[in-house]
């Protein structure tokens, strides 16, 4: 069964680097999605993409953050400057046939 | 905007009792509506989905779920729980289209005891 992967599992980052998350959506899919899910609390959308652009975003999805789809396959959300509240489980998803799949997501630890 | 609202944050269970965690939505269009289980330190697995049809859906590990649109509802049944079954269970909503983004609610943590 095709499934959402995500790189790293775990990244552990300081405070004020750059981080890129990596997702390989399932291959035939078209639309792509980032989450975040803070320890303890419930999971939040992040960003929407279809046919290389955002077609939606939330408020936490401000200018530290951007998402890329470089080559076809990956599709990567870039977190600059990070900051200590930054630390989270971040899930990929990737839609078809009407349902999301999540990735396994990539825990960002930022010291 | 969609939102979605569980009801209980907790909900502590003996072994082999039924369960239902409550799952209210709102939304001024067509939703689409999920149950997902996330079980320690792991991602997020579906238990089962409302797109269209029958307002009950049957799931995987012997849950279901009914929507009640009048009632603005769709909230997760099991007739008989495990041990396993202890994990997070978040309710989610999104329409009016498959693809928009997918809200979550809060999480209930369901615990079911020996």
């Amino acid at each position: 069964e095709p499934e959402v992967t995500q790189t790293p599992s775990h990244q552990v980052t300081q405070m004020g680097q750059e981080v890129i998350l990596r997702c390989v959506p399932i291959s035939n899919h078209l639309y792509f999605y980032w989450y975040r899910q803070i320890l303890g609390q419930k999971v939040e959308f992040l960003v929407s993409f279809y046919n290389n652009e955002i077609s939606e975003k939330s408020e936490i999805f401000d200018d530290q953050f951007s998402v890329e789809r470089p080559d076809g396959s990956n599709f990567t959300l870039k977190i600059r400057s990070t900051k200590l509240e930054d630390s989270a489980m971040y899930f990929c998803a990737s839609s078809g046939e009407g349902l999301q799949y999540f990735g396994p997501g990539t825990r960002l630890t930022v010291t | 905007a969609q939102s979605v609202t569980q009801l209980d944050s907790q909900v502590p269970v003996f072994e082999e009792a039924p369960v239902e965690l409550r799952c209210n939505y709102s939304s001024s269009v067509s939703v689409y509506l999920f149950w997902y289980v996330q079980y320690p330190n792991q991602g997020l697995q579906l238990l089962l989905k409302y797109l269209s049809g029958s307002t009950l859906v049957k799931g995987i590990n012997g849950f279901e779920a009914e929507f009640n649109k009048s009632q603005t509802s769709f909230h997760l049944r099991k007739p008989s729980v495990h041990i396993s079954d202890t994990a997070e269970y978040f309710c989610a909503v999104s329409g009016p289209t498959y693809d928009n983004d997918m809200r979550f609610g809060a999480g209930t943590r369901l615990t079911v005891k020996p």
